[in-house]
């Protein structure tokens, strides 16, 4: 079984609609981050978490919410979708600052 | 401010030695890393070097010096399935955020 899963995989919705992407972890980290892939930008910071009570902002928050409901829950949500936040989206756990460990990604197209 | 460039895409043969730069400019330095990912794939992590020189794990080693803020990442016996976009991506000192590069797309040709 994967360590760290997203679902959904792929959602397609539309402009103004509340979606939500989950992501779960069973590697037992502290840390789990949320980040977004366009063409030609790499991977861009969301949100980061290092706890349950521990929320941060990263370069790109704007128009996104997160909540942690467990140590191994950590939720995504796009308050009113826009087109432009159409993209590939990851999870990402860590143990420390060594390394990151991914989930599959969910593709995301608002139109 | 915070900056990392690597090439966008490199073309090499099977069998090849290919050797994937990258520079970085951050406010605070603690890691450099990258990782392997195929076309819409997770990232997976294939080095992490804190110190200056290189670091070797099977066909693949990684160079840090931290005073020209430069790495490179070389693949050796390259093999078809070494093709795929190749991340750079910084630690900054003090956090546990990292900075990553866009990406270099290497093709490995028969």
């Amino acid at each position: 079984d994967a360590d760290v899963t997203q679902t959904p995989r792929n959602r397609i919705t539309k402009t103004g609609k509340r979606i939500m992407l989950e992501c779960s972890q069973t590697k037992g980290h502290d840390r789990m981050y949320w980040y977004r892939q366009d063409p030609g930008l790499g991977l861009r910071l969301i949100y980061y978490s290092f706890d349950v009570k521990d929320i941060n902002k990263g370069e790109i928050s704007d128009g996104y919410s997160v909540s942690r409901q467990a140590q191994a829950k950590f939720s995504l949500s796009l308050e009113s979708a826009i087109p432009n936040q159409t993209a590939l989206y990851f999870c990402a756990t860590s143990p420390g600052r060594e390394t990151q460990y991914f989930g599959p990604g969910t593709r995301l197209l608002v139109l | 401010g915070q900056n990392i460039d690597q090439p966008t895409e490199m073309t090499a043969t099977e069998g090849a030695i290919v050797q994937i730069n990258c520079t970085y400019q951050t406010s605070g330095f603690n890691g450099l890393f990258w990782y392997q990912q195929h076309a819409a794939e997770a990232p997976t992590f294939l080095s992490y070097n804190v110190l200056d020189g290189l670091e070797e794990k099977g066909r693949f080693s990684s160079f840090l010096s931290r005073s020209k803020g430069y790495s490179y990442l070389l693949l050796k016996e390259l093999q078809m399935k070494d093709s795929a976009s190749y991340l750079c991506a910084v630690n900054r000192a003090g956090t546990y955020k990292y900075i990553f590069g866009t990406g270099t797309r290497l093709k490995v040709l028969a």
